[in-house]
């Protein structure tokens, strides 16, 4: 079946602006994670939805950053007032209910702020 | 929280020898502990995990071990092949917790 689908696959913006950064979960996959890879860097968690609790936001760097995910499904993360310390790859993985269910991810967005 | 350290950062080895590498966690309540492989601009894709009931599962090539008395965990892949170069990443979540912790990474290199 698909796997997780992100878009775009590339973003070049310019700093100050703000960007919106797509997450396709695998159907049937109630629990959605963003992580953010830095160059060279390991995997730094940002949030986490799990079916209509309340996401945990406890990894979001900073309140530039929210993410939503309407339906049960598609996500969304936003990054506001975007600043050149914010390029990264940023990942989105999803898993069947539990963080310690597989999670796989997607081909992740790459963000370039100029 | 959780804190996941891994070694060695980069790793070469000869075509055909093994390649070990090592992760320590913090956290006594971590249970799960997979085990990511990154290509070159590639999505993370698991290539084995391992559960705290076990001390090892091997799958082909590949096998990882558990210490869960000293935390530590170690990914073991014998007769390499070119095409296991890449980046390893290891990783430990467990009950309660809302995603993995993930190491730094290890670039993998095997020379033909």
């Amino acid at each position: 079946g698909a796997g997780v689908s992100q878009s775009p696959s590339n973003k070049v913006t310019e700093k100050g602006k703000d960007v919106e950064l797509r997450c396709d979960p695998i159907s049937g996959h109630t629990a959605l994670y963003w992580y953010r890879q830095s160059l060279g860097q390991g995997l730094e968690f940002l949030i986490y939805f799990q079916g209509n609790s309340a996401p945990d936001k406890s990894g979001l760097p900073s309140d530039r950053f929210s993410a939503e995910r309407t339906g049960g499904s598609v996500s969304t993360l936003t990054i506001q007032r975007t600043q050149q310390e914010d390029s990264a790859v940023y990942l989105c993985a999803s898993s069947s209910t539990l963080a310690t269910d597989t999670q796989y991810f997607g081909p992740g967005t790459r963000l370039t702020v100029l | 929280g959780e804190n996941v350290e891994q070694h060695p950062s980069t790793l070469s080895v000869q075509e055909g020898d093994s390649a070990v590498i090592k992760c320590t966690y913090s956290d006594s309540a971590s249970n799960y502990f997979p085990w990511y492989k990154q290509e070159l601009g590639k999505r993370p894709q698991l290539i084995i995990d391992i559960r705290s009931n076990v001390g090892e599962k091997k799958d082909q090539r590949i096998a990882v071990t558990l210490n869960k008395t000293a935390k530590h965990f170690s990914l073991h892949i014998t007769e390499t092949q070119p095409e296991d170069s890449a980046v390893y990443f290891c990783a430990a979540s467990g009950t309660g917790a809302n995603n993995l912790f993930f190491g730094t990474g290890t670039r993998l290199t095997v020379i033909p």
